[in-house]
């Protein structure tokens, strides 16, 4: 059974730039979370989404946003990019409706902002 | 608010002994779960083991095992005949469904060096 995959790898911006980070979830999860891992500040969460829905999230400002497709897939979208946005970001998934299951991360996308 | 809290940055331990790595969370709620997840270099985070807060049994998967003392808020990952390929950065996590956010609350994290 294939994992959280993520997509791209890496990924290089300027400030004031867009990015775009995608995450499949394991097959039949229909939750996905998103998480910032930044040197310093540890992992904190982002954003929560199920059902095609954003069910919660974290104290970040509103350039960061998203959405879950259809097939369950995610895309994380910051704009405006600043410098202190370089993190590690990381895609977990979990089971429909099994609240406090295991969310299975995915290897994450660096974001370097020059 | 829910905090969690690793007190021990770095640790290290020689291959085939016993490491001990501690966690205390802070919380109000009686439903919870805690986690240990696992990130070696390759970044990959990897669940180690679960425990639901309602269970007065510690969880164990192998080597590895916790010891979940629920009054003193404390959940510590044993880890037995440690392996170089346990090198790794060690996050104790914690999350509760009462606020319906289902987000996982971390520590800052162990890094673990196994020695040969």
């Amino acid at each position: 059974e294939a994992g959280v995959t993520q997509s791209p790898t890496h990924l290089i911006k300027t400030r004031g730039q867009q990015a775009t980070l995608r995450c499949s979830p394991i097959s039949g999860h229909t939750s996905v979370y998103w998480y910032q891992q930044a040197l310093g500040l540890g992992l904190q969460f982002l954003l929560w989404y199920d059902e095609g829905e954003e069910r919660n999230r974290g104290n970040f400002p509103p350039r960061f946003s998203g959405r879950q497709f259809p097939n369950y897939s995610s895309e994380l979208n910051v704009n405006a990019l600043e410098l202190e946005d370089s993190a590690l970001y990381l895609c977990a998934s979990r089971l429909a409706g099994a609240r406090g299951e295991t969310q299975y991360f995915g290897p994450g996308t660096r974001l370097l902002v020059l | 608010a829910q905090t969690v809290t690793q007190s021990q940055p770095e640790m290290s331990v020689q291959e085939a002994e016993t490491v001990t790595l501690s966690c205390t969370y802070d919380t109000s709620e009686s439903n919870y779960y805690l986690f240990w997840y696992k990130q070696p270099p390759s970044r990959q985070m990897i669940l180690v083991i679960r425990q639901e807060a309602y269970k007065q049994q510690n969880a164990t998967e192998n080597r590895f095992s916790v010891n979940f003392q629920k009054a003193a808020k404390s959940f510590s990952l044993k880890i037995s005949d440690s392996q170089l390929g346990d090198t790794a950065m060690y996050f104790c996590a914690f999350m509760t469904p009462v606020y319906n956010t289902d987000k996982l609350i971390f520590g800052t994290g162990t890094r673990l060096q196994v020695f040969p």
